[in-house]
């Protein structure tokens, strides 16, 4: 069964430092979304991607993030200088096309800022 | 006001009940209903998900959306202990549109 792969499972970097989240969607979705879950928090949106562009992100999303389809299978999320409040799970997803709005997710990268 | 309103539990059911899982919402054009469940420190699974209103019946799981109430709800009957997880329900407006999540409720099921 198709699924989002996402890596690596555990990222731990020093605050200042930028990260790169890596995802691998489902191959024939078109739409690719990043969440991110505070320990014992709710999953939040920061952003959705489609055809190539940020379609619609939260105020999470601020100017320290962004988005790139680097080739034809991967999916990242940068953090460019991380800060201890970055500390979460990151999930990313992706679903099928205009007639299916449904998100499968990956089993996230936990990000440690220290 | 939150987007969606889930209670968090902890819930708690010896094995073979029927268990009940609720979401309430305040957006109204909110038609995709899904049901994700969460083990601990992985990623949402999804269980199941309903456009509009009605219900659905996949095995031992039956999700229910009121669109009228903007309330919707997740029973599990004969509840096993595998069924232990955190549910989380999700909604969105349409296609490619952000889901919004509630805080999710912790359920353990005891032999």
């Amino acid at each position: 069964e198709p699924e989002v792969t996402q890596t690596p499972s555990h990222q731990v970097t020093q605050m200042g430092q930028e990260v790169i989240l890596r995802c691998v969607p489902i191959s024939n979705h078109l739409y690719f979304y990043w969440y991110r879950q505070i320990l014992g928090q709710k999953v939040e949106f920061l952003v959705s991607f489609y055809n190539n562009e940020i379609s619609e992100k939260s105020e999470i999303f601020d100017d320290q993030f962004s988005v790139e389809r680097p080739d034809g299978s991967n999916f990242t999320l940068k953090i460019r200088s991380t800060k201890l409040e970055d500390s979460a799970m990151y999930f990313c997803a992706s679903s099928g096309g205009q007639a299916e709005n449904i998100q499968y997710f990956g089993a996230g990268t936990r990000l440690s800022v220290l | 006001q939150k987007e969606v309103e889930q209670d968090p539990g902890p819930l708690s059911v010896p094995e073979g009940a029927i268990v009940s899982l609720n979401c309430t919402y305040s957006n109204s054009a909110f038609q995709y209903f899904m049901w994700y469940r969460q083990y601990s420190r992985k990623g949402p699974e999804l269980l199941m998900y309903t456009y509009s209103s009605g219900n659905k019946e996949d095995g031992r799981f039956t999700a229910q959306v009121d669109k009228s109430s903007k309330y919707i709800s997740l029973f599990i009957r004969d509840s096993q202990p595998s069924d232990s997880a955190t549910y989380l329900c999700a909604m969105s407006g349409g296609s490619g549109n952000q889901f919004y999540f509630g805080t999710g409720t912790s359920l353990t099921v005891i032999p």
